[in-house]
């Protein structure tokens, strides 16, 4: 069966410090992989999505970024984190079981606060 | 992607079922009408889709108008752990590779004991 990881599960972190939140998924090949962000009360947000190694399209411009090293492992990261990047970052993947339907899966998420 | 309008919130008591609506208009041919719902603190989970013809499975029913205009998720008894936001989505285009959803704010259900 599939499984999708995500770590840390919480963080802290001072404004303007470094960012990477990682997420790996198993039992699956070639997966369609998403980061969302979840700001307190609100909707949720793709963030980026990717198709393939190395293959990411950005939906929002932000200063956060994404990358895909390998196959099931998709990471996000920031260089500078601002307080407004505070939020519950999800991690999902899919894969097309039918020509009619996407199924997503969503990873348990990391609850980043910025101070 | 269209776009769909649920009430922000609703009400239900324990063991009593529970319709919640969803508002498509704009919703065009190839649009199939998924659910999606987020239990506090989890990520979101899949419930149910469909794209003409009524569905059910395990977890809830989908009632979809005849124009296809609007669709209600129903749950048929409503439990505690059914507290959760319950999110509309209309997604087309699955010739194209992204498989992304657009969430909406969808609808807190509350479910009273």
């Amino acid at each position: 069966s599939q499984t999708i990881h995500q770590w840390p599960a919480t963080l802290v972190q001072p404004v303007g410090s470094p960012l990477s939140l990682e997420c790996t998924v198993e039992g699956t090949s070639n997966p369609n992989l998403y980061w969302y962000r979840q700001a307190a009360g609100r909707g949720l947000q793709l963030l980026f999505y990717s198709v393939g190694i190395g293959q990411i399209s950005s939906e929002v411009p932000q200063n956060l970024s994404a990358s895909r090293p390998q196959d099931r492992q998709f990471i996000l990261s920031s260089k500078k984190l601002l307080l407004s990047d505070s939020g519950f970052y999800l991690c999902a993947w899919s894969v097309l079981l039918r020509a009619d339907f996407y199924e997503q899966y969503f990873g348990p998420g990391t609850r980043l606060t910025v101070t | 992607d269209a776009k769909t309008t649920q009430p922000n919130s609703m009400e239900s008591n324990e063991e009593e079922p529970v319709h919640l609506p969803c508002n498509h208009s704009t919703i065009s041919g190839t649009d199939y009408i998924h659910w999606y719902r987020q239990l506090p603190s989890q990520g979101p989970e899949y419930v149910i889709h469909g794209l003409t013809s009524n569905v059910n499975n395990r977890m809830a029913s989908l009632a979809i108008a005849e124009d296809r205009k609007s669709s209600t998720l129903i749950l048929h008894r409503a439990t505690l752990r059914d507290a959760a936001v319950y999110y509309c989505i209309l997604k087309g285009d699955y010739g194209g590779s992204q498989g992304n959803l657009i969430f909406g704010k969808g609808t807190k259900l509350s479910v009273k004991p």
